[in-house]
């Protein structure tokens, strides 16, 4: 069954710590993966996706084939990077998403 | 970018009644989806909104429940039939603006309670 794990429900660190959220997937073929990020009191929003090779607010994401992971790191955090974050592959058919349970950052002071 | 709009924002219904939700984009999409985001829960998809014919429903969903309408690109309802607590729920549209690929942008959800 194709699948997408997101593995913590909660990671908690200090300013300044490196962070990763994990997330792992099972599917056929070759989804395309994004981040999407909800802050408090917004809507949830696309971070990143791994086809634009991007670095957002600090954060990067690299696709793991081998592991089929895709894991979400940056090497500083900051408080204002506290908020849910969902792992969410596209398997291709007519753009649709399946999200994972999400991870709640919290970044402390 | 697009602004996306929801309808209402947030309801409080009694059991047993519909209550339809809108999603206005004031650009060209290419793709319209309804999501539920059950309470300490991630977002399912219930369907993806097709113009001018029946929306695609994901498993669990169907259309005696969730009645979706999409007239033309850039305009979609989503109806809740008969409500029950266990519809208390976030519904969420998204849109896949065209020229953007596969990426899905949000509306701000409507938050719907009933009792």
């Amino acid at each position: 069954a194709q699948r997408v794990t997101q593995p913590e429900k909660l990671l908690s660190v200090f300013k300044g710590a490196p962070v990763e959220l994990k997330c792992n997937y099972s599917y056929s073929g070759s989804p395309e993966l994004f981040w999407y990020v909800q802050y408090s009191r917004q809507r949830l929003q696309l971070l990143l996706r791994h086809i634009s090779r991007e670095s957002i607010k600090g954060f990067t994401a690299d696709l793991n084939k081998g592991e089929t992971s895709f894991h979400l790191k940056k090497p500083f955090a900051q408080e204002e990077d506290s908020a849910m974050y969902y792992c969410a592959p596209n398997t291709g058919a007519n753009s649709k998403l399946t999200f994972g349970k999400g991870i709640t950052l919290s970044v402390r002071p | 970018s697009a602004v996306i709009s929801q309808k209402p924002s947030r309801d409080i219904c009694q059991r047993g009644t519909s209550l339809t939700i809108q999603c206005q984009v004031d650009s060209q999409v290419t793709m319209m989806f309804w999501y539920r985001q059950q309470p300490g829960q991630s977002l399912t998809l219930i369907a993806t909104a097709n113009q001018g014919s029946e929306a695609t429903y994901e498993s669990g969903f169907v259309i005696d429940k969730f009645p979706i309408s999409r007239p033309n690109l850039t305009f979609s309802t989503l109806t809740v039939s008969n409500m029950s607590p266990e519809d208390s729920s976030i519904y969420l549209c998204s849109v896949v603006l065209a020229g953007s690929l596969d990426t899905q942008y949000f509306g701000p959800g409507t938050r719907l309670t009933v009792l």
